[in-house]
């Protein structure tokens, strides 16, 4: 079985303020990762995604993430929010060449302007 | 209009009642997912077609909940003697294929009173 786990479920930060989203996952073999954002009133859609080689992977907007496989981890990460990233965060994951994702519970980011 | 596309956008019914609810996929994706999403909660797979073949129906919760995809496109997820604890926001997503990047709809959002 294959789980996620998202253990902020809201985060709020002022303009400016460097962000990290945490995601574990629970999986022994290969995996397949993704970060997919959700803004207010829109769809889900794609952030970035991990399939493999270079660990740190560059999504859209400015955002990255890190696969560390010892931690079983792939921290969303930007270094200066904006208010306009206010939305929610959806970690997944997809295990050993499975079609079928798991997502996270999501994470709740509010950015004041 | 190259997005995937869902109908009803809102759905109130009563308790007991069927609901039907479509999705219509980018053209020329084999592969249609569909989620739930409860309050607070991640999205939880329910069902997944592949072009022609037999599709996964692992995730539906219970025999009340079925689902046909017509021609390789539109799909109708369906829920027979509705309970209040379906109300959630239904997802459809598609792609290209079964590894490829999803592509989501805007939800059907379903309350049961």
């Amino acid at each position: 079985a294959q789980s996620v786990s998202q253990h902020n479920h809201h985060v709020i930060l002022s303009e400016a303020a460097s962000l990290e989203l945490g995601c574990n996952y629970s999986y022994g073999g290969t995996v397949n990762l993704f970060w997919y954002v959700q803004y207010p009133g829109q769809h889900l859609q794609l952030l970035l995604k991990y399939f493999s080689g270079d660990p740190l992977v560059k999504g859209i907007k400015g955002f990255e993430a890190e696969f560390i496989k010892s931690k079983f981890s792939f921290n969303l990460r930007k270094p200066s929010v904006q208010w306009s990233d206010t939305a929610e965060y959806f970690c997944a994951l997809k295990g050993g060449g499975s079609y079928i994702p798991t997502f996270g519970r999501g994470t709740s980011l509010i950015v004041h302007p | 209009g190259a997005g995937v596309s869902q109908s009803p956008s809102n759905k109130v019914t009563e308790k007991g009642k069927d609901v039907e609810l479509r999705c219509d996929p980018i053209s020329g994706h084999t592969a249609l997912y569909w989620y739930r999403q409860s309050l607070g909660q991640g999205l939880e797979f329910l069902i997944y077609f592949q072009g022609n073949s037999a599709p996964d129906k692992s995730g539906l919760p219970s025999d009340r909940f079925s689902a046909e995809r017509t021609g390789g496109s539109v799909s109708t997820l369906t829920i027979q003697r509705t309970q209040q604890e379906d109300s959630a926001v239904y997802l459809c997503a598609s792609s290209l294929g079964a590894q490829e990047t999803q592509y989501f709809g805007p939800g059907t959002r379903l309350l049961v009173l």
